[in-house]
């Protein structure tokens, strides 16, 4: 089936160390979402990006769309302590008869060490 | 403020025993989802809706049940069906069924005691 896989898992990341989360799907996407989702919370819309080659920036975060919208990542420069949660992927496959779901990736776990 | 509502916000069950959890949205949206969170995972699809009367099977609809009669409400049901039903259960919507992004409700947490 349809998946997006995101690496890494987790990432222990000193204060001030810069982040990184890629995401790659078994197949091409109309658009990619990310969420953020702090610890006990519940996941929140940060970005979406539509077209091929996209790139996004949003203060310290910048997001990229690959050239064959099957992959994506999303950079924090100077990581703070309130970038601590977990981030996850998601797109809705091109295949519309999917009934317009989005798949999720598994998310990458972020902690910022003061 | 227009949003989503999910309740109760933690819910503990007997084995055995159907729950039924709320999902409430004055966001006028049409389509409505319930997503289910495992620790350490990402969201998988329970059930989703697209219009008033209509619903989809996810990938994981084995053991719930839902049903969508007003366009405001997509109550989800946690049968005794459901072999591993502790989990954290999101309810989210969107306005653009295709392409639109996801607003989540704050989420219940059902322990099967």
């Amino acid at each position: 089936g349809q998946q997006v896989m995101q690496i890494p898992q987790y990432q222990h990341v000193q204060e001030g160390e810069d982040f990184t989360t890629y995401c790659n799907s078994s197949t091409t996407l109309s658009n990619i979402q990310w969420y953020k989702q702090r610890p006990g919370g519940h996941p929140v819309f940060l970005i979406q990006l539509v077209k091929s080659g996209e790139v996004k920036k949003q203060k310290r975060l910048t997001f990229q769309f690959g050239e064959a919208k099957k992959n994506s990542s999303l950079h924090i420069t100077a990581t703070q302590t309130t970038d601590v949660g977990t981030y996850f992927c998601a797109g809705p496959p091109m295949i519309y008869n999917q009934g317009g779901k989005l798949i999720f990736g598994q998310g990458t776990e972020l902690s910022v060490k003061p | 403020d227009g949003g989503i509502t999910q309740s109760p916000k933690y819910l503990f069950r007997k084995e055995g025993q159907n729950v039924t959890l709320s999902c409430e949205q004055n966001l006028n949206h049409d389509a409505m989802y319930w997503y289910r969170q495992d620790p350490g995972q990402g969201l998988r699809l329970i059930y989703y809706s697209q219009i008033v009367n209509d619903f989809q099977k996810g990938d994981i609809a084995e053991g719930y049940s839902v049903s969508r009669e007003k366009k405001e409400s997509f109550p989800l049901t946690v049968t005794s069906a459901q072999k591993n039903p502790t989990a954290f259960y999101l309810c989210a919507s969107t306005h653009r069924v295709f392409t639109g992004e996801l607003f989540f409700g704050e989420g219940s947490r059902l322990t099967v005691l």
